[in-house]
């Protein structure tokens, strides 16, 4: 089992332009979820899904798209990055929230 | 909104000592509550689950209590190492297709 991966580790994008941040999970689980974390902001959720076929927003979801077309793979698009959009990024699965969630490594991205 | 507060962004105390971090929240019902670990560059671990008719779970040197009339949850470490050393988070779910949300953590060192 690999749990959750997450793909870049680190990314620079200058402002305007856009990416794909992967994730993916091999442990068959219905929930994922995106956060991003900031510096005494704690964990703060940008999307979550409970299912393929099946998004919806979190708390921060403002510059961020996703899609969940299979189980596994869970992906966050930045459509014009901001410098705000600075930080890093955890990715997170479980087979739902009464149960733990696995994380990813994170991504750091910064936006200059 | 809902809001989730862990009182003390930082707690130090000695070796030995029993460690106590706490959690409130307020405009929520969670039916669960979790607990996790994480060390500097990684991403969260998992450590207790507690559900909103549980008063109380343990694992090993670890303590979870949950009081929905205060809206409350504490955490205690007994006996606590300088491996202790970490951030904990307070996470809330609701029932079923609901979205994790974590407050922002609480900083603990644990001096030898």
């Amino acid at each position: 089992n690999a749990g959750v991966t997450q793909t870049p580790k680190f990314q620079v994008l200058k402002t305007g332009q856009s990416m794909t941040l992967q994730c993916a999970q091999d442990m068959n689980h219905e929930y994922m979820s995106w956060y991003r974390q900031d510096p005494g902001m704690g964990l703060r959720l940008i999307h979550y899904s409970v299912g393929a076929g099946i998004t919806d927003q979190g708390e921060v979801p403002n510059g961020y798209n996703v899609s969940r077309s299979t189980t596994e793979d869970f992906p966050l698009r930045l459509l014009s990055a901001a410098p705000s959009q600075t930080s890093v990024y955890f990715c997170a699965s479980s087979y739902g929230t009464s149960y733990e969630q696995y994380f990813g490594p994170g991504t750091r991205l910064t936006v200059t | 909104s809902q809001k989730i507060e862990q009182n003390s962004e930082a707690l130090n105390i000695q070796e030995g000592k029993t460690a106590t971090l706490t959690c409130n929240y307020t405009n929520y019902s969670p039916a669960y509550l979790q607990w996790y670990r994480q060390d500097p560059g990684r991403g969260p671990v998992f450590l207790l689950l507690i559900r909103e008719n549980e008063k109380e779970k343990r694992k090993e040197r670890l303590k979870v209590t949950f009081d929905t009339t205060l809206k409350q949850s504490l955490f205690h470490i007994t006996a606590s190492q300088p491996a202790d050393s970490a951030t904990y988070l307070c996470a809330l779910a609701g029932q079923a297709g609901t979205a994790l949300i974590f407050g922002k953590g609480t900083t603990l060192s644990v001096s030898s």
